[in-house]
């Protein structure tokens, strides 16, 4: 069964400092990668996906990720980060089925961004 | 955007009695809906493939018998969890899928607490 793994588990950052969360994945076949997010006391939203073409992929506010098929790895970058970034960001995976769209999701990364 | 709502949002009830958690798509038919439990501080696991007209398809290690999950409509699935007790207390969360789309859209989650 395939499996992600979001090492890091709790993120302090001040204001404008660079972020990057890593995202690692176990799974032989074609994937599509997504990363979420979900703000305290919201649900969660779709920050950016990749199925397949341009590894680097762009999303909203700002957000970017790389897909590195070599590693395994789809690490969430962003040059700025502000305060409104504090959430928890899950990376997650689904094999490419066609049909059942499955997501087997990381741990998580909670981000603080203290102003 | 495509929007998936839960109702209701928060609920609490007795050892023993069974809740029922509604999961809509509010803007398009989805013949797909996941259902998926989030602990505190960790990731959403998939409990169980919703398929409309049909059985729905539950992970392993998940009690069928007690997350009974009916998709009546292409607009609606429900989840009952049956003689709760207070270690199903947990953040139950549903998601979607419009047709045609690889992309996942969540609702904003159940919380459940059982006394």
């Amino acid at each position: 069964a395939q499996s992600v793994s979001q090492h890091n588990h709790h993120v302090i950052l001040s204001e404008a400092a660079s972020l990057e969360l890593g995202c690692n994945y176990s799974y032989g076949g074609t994937v599509n990668l997504f990363w979420y997010v979900q703000y305290p006391g919201q649900h969660l939203q779709l920050l950016l996906k990749y199925f397949s073409g341009d590894p680097l992929v762009k999303g909203i506010k700002g957000f970017e990720a790389e897909f590195i098929k070599s590693k395994f790895s789809f690490n969430l970058r962003k040059p700025s980060v502000q305060w409104s970034d504090t959430a928890e960001y899950f990376c997650a995976v689904n094999p490419y089925s066609g049909s059942a769209r499955q997501l087997t999701f990381g741990s998580g990364t909670q981000l603080t961004v203290l102003p | 955007g495509a929007v998936v709502s839960q109702h209701p949002s928060r609920v609490i009830c007795k050892s023993g009695t069974s809740v029922k958690i509604e999961c809509r798509s509010l803007d398009f038919q989805a013949t797909t809906m996941f259902w998926y439990r989030q602990f505190p501080k960790q990731s959403l696991m998939l409990m169980a493939t919703s398929n409309e007209g049909s059985k729905a398809t539950y992970e392993q290690g998940v009690e069928k018998d007690k997350f009974l999950i009916n998709h009546a409509s292409l607009t609606l699935s429900t989840l009952t969890v049956t003689s709760a007790h207070p270690e199903d207390s947990s953040f139950y969360i549903c998601s979607a899928s419009p047709p045609g789309l690889e992309t996942q859209y969540f609702g904003p989650g159940t919380r459940l607490l059982v006394l």
